[in-house]
């Protein structure tokens, strides 16, 4: 059963930084790219960047890009999200989830999201 | 960057047919997609490629894509498809991810 199990929630203060993690299992992780999927409160899904985790190969969405930055280990296959200096802005749900194929556009499994809160 | 537009919400009453538009400039010379996501819940894909339904998606729903017109259909709405509703696409000129609004589904 393929599965993407996240880091669960966080409470940071501004001006720290986080890393939150996506372990997936039941399948090869190195051949579906991840992609990370942010929703802040009562909004929609705004889609951060990508990574291909077979060679780490990463792509952002220009509203992301310089902000976040996106990681895997394929040896322990996970990937990562993470934030140098968090802002309150940032307080969201974020999801991973895989692409139905690298190449591909949507993605067929999302994992169950992580929500952090950034607040002094 | 590539944008998708959706109406914030649409009503249809129980048994009766949802039409939910998304679009987008050329949006029909790509794939669109489409997920549900219920409140408190990861989204789950209903509609790939277009018109493509994955495994355990129930018939009633179906899609369409052409011109600047992406369109999810759902025949013989039950309450439980109230839901929001994401259309998705690839900007093929960028190589990104790109996401519609979201559309409110009430079942009244």
């Amino acid at each position: 059963e393929v599965q993407l199990v996240q880091s669960g929630a966080e409470v940071k203060k501004p001006g720290e930084s986080l890393r939150i993690s996506c372990k997936g299992s039941g399948y090869s992780f190195t051949s579906y790219w991840i992609s990370w999927v942010r929703q802040m409160p009562g909004k929609g899904l705004e889609w951060m960047g990508r990574i291909d985790p077979s060679d780490s190969y990463t792509s952002y969405s220009p509203s992301f890009q310089g902000h976040v930055t996106i990681s895997a280990d394929k040896s322990i296959s996970t990937a990562y999200l993470q934030w140098s200096t968090l802002k309150a802005s940032d307080t969201a749900m974020y999801y991973c989830a895989r692409h139905a194929s690298s190449g591909s556009s949507h993605f067929d499994y999302w994992g169950q999201g992580t929500l952090f809160t950034v607040s002094s | 960057s590539y944008e998708l537009t959706q109406p914030p919400s649409v009503s249809v009453s129980p048994g009766h047919t949802a039409s939910i538009t998304c679009s987008g400039d050329d949006l029909g010379y790509k794939y669109a997609c489409w997920y549900q996501q219920k409140p408190g819940q990861s989204p789950v894909l209903v509609i790939s490629q277009d018109t493509k339904r994955p495994s355990g998606i129930p018939e009633r729903f179906s899609g369409s894509n052409s011109g600047n017109t992406a369109t999810l259909t759902i025949s013989g709405t039950q309450a439980m498809d109230e839901a929001d509703y994401y259309c998705q696409a690839w900007d093929s000129n960028t190589a990104k991810v790109a996401f519609g609004g979201g559309t409110k589904l009430t079942v009244l």
